[in-house]
C-alpha cells in the first residue's frame, strides 16, 4: 500500500513569499502530525489533527504558520511571509490511534524548504 | 530545554560488531519510547519501541533496553551490517495510542565500516 506522500519535495522561496506544503497520509489514518526538522536537529512537533479537527497547534512557531485538514485526509501547511529561519525540512506523519496501535507514526519523505 | 538527549552525534562501528546507541530523557511523564532510523532524503522509519512497564524489547538484531530509574535507554544492534548506516533518533511520548506527539532527540549518525 501507499505510504505518506508529501509535495513538493523541494521548495525554494524568496523571503516574504507564501508557501503551501501538502501531505497525503496513509488511507484510513485518523491522526496526522506536522514536524519541522532544522539542519542537524531532530524533528520538532508543530501541530496535530485528529480527522479534520486540529487538536494541538502548540508547536507552531508564529502566526505565520497555518495548517488545515478540511476533509480529514489531505493536509496543507501554509507559511506566510517566509523568513530565512523557516528554512528546514517539514515532515508529515500519520497514525492509526487506539487499541492495538503501538504509537508508531509513519513519516513522509518531507519537503525541504529553503528561503533565500 | 531538550527533554530527549542523544549525546553522541556520531558513532562508527566495524561490520559484524555490536552498535550501542544511547538516549537520555528528563520528562518523567514519558511512558513510551521509540527508535526511528533515517536515511538521507527520506522520512524517519520506525524501528523498535518499548513501554515503560518493560525493561527490554527485542526484535531480530535490534534490542532496546530501558532503565527507568536512570531515565536512560539504549539501542543495541548486533551484528551490525552496512545497511544499518543511517541517523538514529530516539523519541518519546507520554502515551502509546498513536495520538501523541513525538519528542525527538537530536540523532546519532551511525556508520558501519565494512
Amino acid at each position: 500500500g501507499a505510504g505518506v506522500s508529501q509535495s513538493p519535495r523541494y521548495k525554494v522561496a524568496k523571503r516574504g513569499q507564501d508557501v503551501a506544503l501538502r501531505c497525503d497520509p496513509i488511507s484510513g489514518h485518523v491522526s496526522l502530525f506536522w514536524y519541522q526538522q532544522a539542519l542537524g536537529q531532530g524533528p520538532e512537533f508543530l501541530t496535530y489533527f485528529q480527522n479534520e479537527a486540529q487538536l494541538d497547534k502548540s508547536g507552531l512557531p508564529s502566526d505565520r504558520f497555518f495548517a488545515e485538514r478540511p476533509e480529514g485526509s489531505v493536509s496543507t501547511l501554509k507559511i506566510q511571509r517566509t523568513q530565512q529561519e523557516d528554512s528546514a525540512v517539514y515532515l508529515c506523519a500519520s497514525s492509526l490511534p487506539g487499541t492495538g496501535s503501538n504509537g508508531e507514526q509513519y513519516f513522509g519523505p518531507g519537503t525541504r524548504l529553503t528561503v533565500t | 530545554d531538550q527533554q530527549v538527549k542523544q549525546n553522541s552525534p556520531s558513532l562508527s562501528v566495524q561490520e559484524g560488531r555490536i552498535s550501542i546507541l544511547n538516549c537520555d530523557y528528563t520528562n518523567s511523564m514519558f511512558d513510551y519510547f521509540l527508535w526511528y532510523k533515517k536515511y538521507p532524503a527520506e522520512g524517519p522509519t520506525f524501528l523498535i519501541s518499548i513501554s515503560s512497564i518493560k525493561d527490554k524489547n527485542e526484535d531480530g538484531r535490534f534490542t532496546v533496553f530501558l532503565n527507568k530509574s536512570a531515565k536512560h535507554l539504549s539501542l543495541h544492534i548486533v551484528p551490525s551490517q552496512p545497511g544499518d548506516s543511517a541517523v538514529y533518533f530516539c523519541a518519546a511520548i507520554p502515551g502509546h495510542f498513536g495520538n501523541e506527539k513525538l519528542t525527538f532527540g537530536t540523532g546519532t549518525r551511525l556508520t558501519i565500516i565494512p
